[in-house]
Order: C-alpha cells, then sequence, then structure tokens
C-alpha cells in the first residue's frame, strides 16, 4: 500500500517556467490537499478538494492552478514560477476532508526556483 | 489573530528522558487537535489526536494533554528514543469561511534526542 505519492521529488526551475507536480493516493480518500512548507512558517494550505469535481482554495492559492483528475489523483501547477515558490510542496488527503480525520501526507517535492 | 504556535523552537533531551512538547492556540472554538511527526526528508506522519470532550490521550509512549482553560496543548514522549528526533507539529482543526474546516498547523519544534 503506497499511500500518498508524489513526484517528482526533486525540482529546478528558471523564473517564468512552469510545471505541474503530480499526486495520487490509493486509500480511496475523498478529499486531497496541497501544502508548502518554508522555514518558520509551518505547513500552509495551497488548495484543497473536498471531493472529487470540487477544489478550494487555501491560505496561499497566489500562482497555483489545481486540478483534481479523478478521485485518485490531485495535481499543482505553477504557469509562471517565481523565486518566491521555493518551497516543498506536500501533498495529502484525508477520508472525509472535514478536517476532524488525520491526514495522511506525502514525501514531499523539494522546489527550488532561479 | 488567531494562531497556533509552539512555545519552544528547539528542545534537546537524553535519551531515556522523557520529553514535553508545548503548543498554544488561541481558538477558543477548535474542537480537534493533532500532533504530527516530521523527520528530515519526509512528510509529517500522525502521531496522536484528541477532541475537545477530552483532557487527556494516550498512545503507545505518547500522551496528549489538553487544557481548554488555557488553550494549551502539549505532547509527552517518555522514554525518549534517538528515533524520536524529528520535528513536532501540532495542528488544529478550524472553521474557515463558508463552514468548510481544515487543520492549521503550527509553525513546528525540533527534538533532538542525544546519546
Amino acid at each position: 500500500n503506497a499511500g500518498v505519492t508524489q513526484t517528482p521529488k526533486f525540482q529546478v526551475l528558471k523564473t517564468g517556467q512552469s510545471m505541474t507536480l503530480q499526486c495520487a493516493q490509493d486509500m480511496n480518500h475523498n478529499s486531497m490537499y496541497w501544502y508548502r512548507q518554508d522555514p518558520g512558517m509551518g505547513l500552509r494550505l495551497i488548495y484543497y478538494s473536498a471531493s472529487e469535481g470540487t477544489t478550494d482554495k487555501g491560505e496561499v492559492p497566489n500562482g497555483y492552478n489545481v486540478s483534481r483528475l479523478n478521485k485518485r489523483e490531485f495535481s499543482l501547477r505553477l504557469e509562471s514560477a517565481a523565486p518566491s515558490q521555493t518551497s516543498v510542496y506536500f501533498c495529502a488527503s484525508s477520508m472525509t476532508g472535514r478536517g476532524n480525520e488525520k491526514l495522511f501526507f506525502g514525501s514531499g517535492t523539494q522546489l527550488s526556483v532561479l | 489573530g488567531e494562531s497556533v504556535g509552539l512555545h519552544l523552537p528547539t528542545l534537546s533531551v537524553q535519551e531515556g528522558d522523557n520529553s514535553i512538547i508545548n503548543c498554544a492556540y488561541s481558538n477558543s472554538a477548535s474542537d480537534y487537535f493533532i500532533w504530527y511527526k516530521q523527520e528530515s526528508g519526509k512528510g509529517p506522519q500522525f502521531i496522536i489526536d484528541i477532541r475537545s470532550n477530552m483532557d487527556k490521550r494516550q498512545g503507545q509512549r505518547v500522551t496528549v494533554l489538553l487544557n481548554k482553560t488555557v488553550k494549551h496543548l502539549s505532547l509527552q514522549i517518555a522514554a525518549t528514543q534517538p528515533g524520536d528526533s524529528a520535528v513536532y507539529f501540532c495542528a488544529e482543526k478550524r472553521r474557515a469561511q463558508g463552514g468548510s474546516e481544515k487543520l492549521v498547523f503550527g509553525k513546528g519544534m525540533k527534538l533532538t534526542v542525544n546519546p
């Protein structure tokens, strides 16, 4: 049972380039999330998808778009990367998405924007 | 504004000692709290959770205490081992606009266990 799988693990971009971070879960969870983690800032929610077919903004959505492709997959896209988007990105999933169920996290994507 | 935060940014303990990691929250309406452990290069892992109708919950070597009067949460680790070295996050269930609920994470605290 793989849990939450993220790709790639590492990525270096130049300012203005675009890329998509992929995430898939095999736990049949309804809800999926994208967080970014910066030193001293903790985990901040970028976007989430409470259920297949829905997406909503989190705390820091600017500069990002998401797609809930199906129940298993939730991708995060940077259309025009900026140095401020240098961070570690985590995908997570949960069963109900009501916030009272624990989140299961992927192993993260370390992104550097030069 | 409302926040979830940790009192201590770093904690160093000797192997075998008990560790206590503290967390303060400011939203008195929060009714669910959770602790995560994050090892270097990995994603956060669930440790233990507690609902506001409880003041104590125990797991394997870990205990979470909730004091709603002073809005304080703590994680106690018994007989700390080198494998417990990690960053620990507390998180609070917070109701967002529109009625949805999300977990809000604190900034994290690094625990170092010395052999």
